[in-house]
């Protein structure tokens, strides 16, 4: 199992500013992806990145990926109280989730 | 739309019973998961099916059953020998395996079934 590891566990931010949550993982992977889960709703996905990439955007999602330190890290800019959720890093290929961060925008 | 839909939505049972969550998906995908989430905690894989007619246990298997008779359909029951099974329930499901190389791994997610035992 290689599930990714998240960190902080929790994360209380004021709306308009940026939110940075990290993931490590243990061993080599061909991507890695992030998901959010809204509170008791299911997880949805929201970015893939491969191994061979370093940095990908989307929207106001930007993912960072060092494979030397075996860590990801997740920045959503300008946060808005919709950011409000928990969010899990899943390390491929494993269907295993760690505890997930848990991010609070405050309006 | 194609997805995945659990049901119901909200369940609750007396100590004792069995109780069946359904899933279902139109997908068209070959993989699926069982995963139990407590409050403020992460996602814990019950069972998964890689294929039709074959199931696999996971970290939390005991108390719980499930059975992969058709493509879209993954039922979970929770049986009387689960000793905690207040919880919140996710099926979720993959192309293919997720395991597999190639594969993006990438996971959908119904909307979960939420388990109240009184």
């Amino acid at each position: 199992s290689q599930q990714g590891e998240e960190d902080p566990q929790a994360l209380s931010i004021q709306e308009g500013e940026n939110a940075t949550m990290n993931c490590s993982y243990k061993t080599s992977i061909n991507n890695l992806q992030w998901y959010r889960q809204n509170s008791g709703r299911g997880l949805v996905h929201l970015i893939l990145i491969r191994s061979n990439e370093r940095e990908k955007h989307s929207g106001r999602l930007r993912v960072t990926l060092d494979t030397s330190k075996k860590s990801s890290s997740l920045l959503i800019t300008a946060s808005r109280a919709a950011d409000t959720a928990s969010y899990f890093c899943a390390p491929s290929n494993d269907m295993r989730f760690g505890a997930g961060t848990r991010l609070t925008v405050k309006p | 739309d194609g997805g995945i839909t659990q049901s119901p939505k909200y369940l609750f049972r007396k100590e004792g019973q069995n109780v069946t969550l359904s899933c279902e998906q139109n997908l068209n995908h070959d993989a699926m998961y069982w995963y139990r989430q407590d409050p403020g905690q992460g996602l814990r894989l019950i069972y998964y099916s890689q294929i039709v007619n074959d199931f696999q246990k996971g970290d939390i298997a005991e108390g719980y059953s499930v059975s992969r008779e058709k493509k879209e359909s993954f039922p979970l029951t929770v049986t009387s020998a689960q000793k905690n099974p207040t919880a919140f329930y996710l099926c979720a499901s993959s192309i293919r395996d997720i395991t597999m190389r190639g594969h993006t791994g990438e996971l959908f997610f119904g909307e979960g079934s939420r388990l109240t035992v009184l």
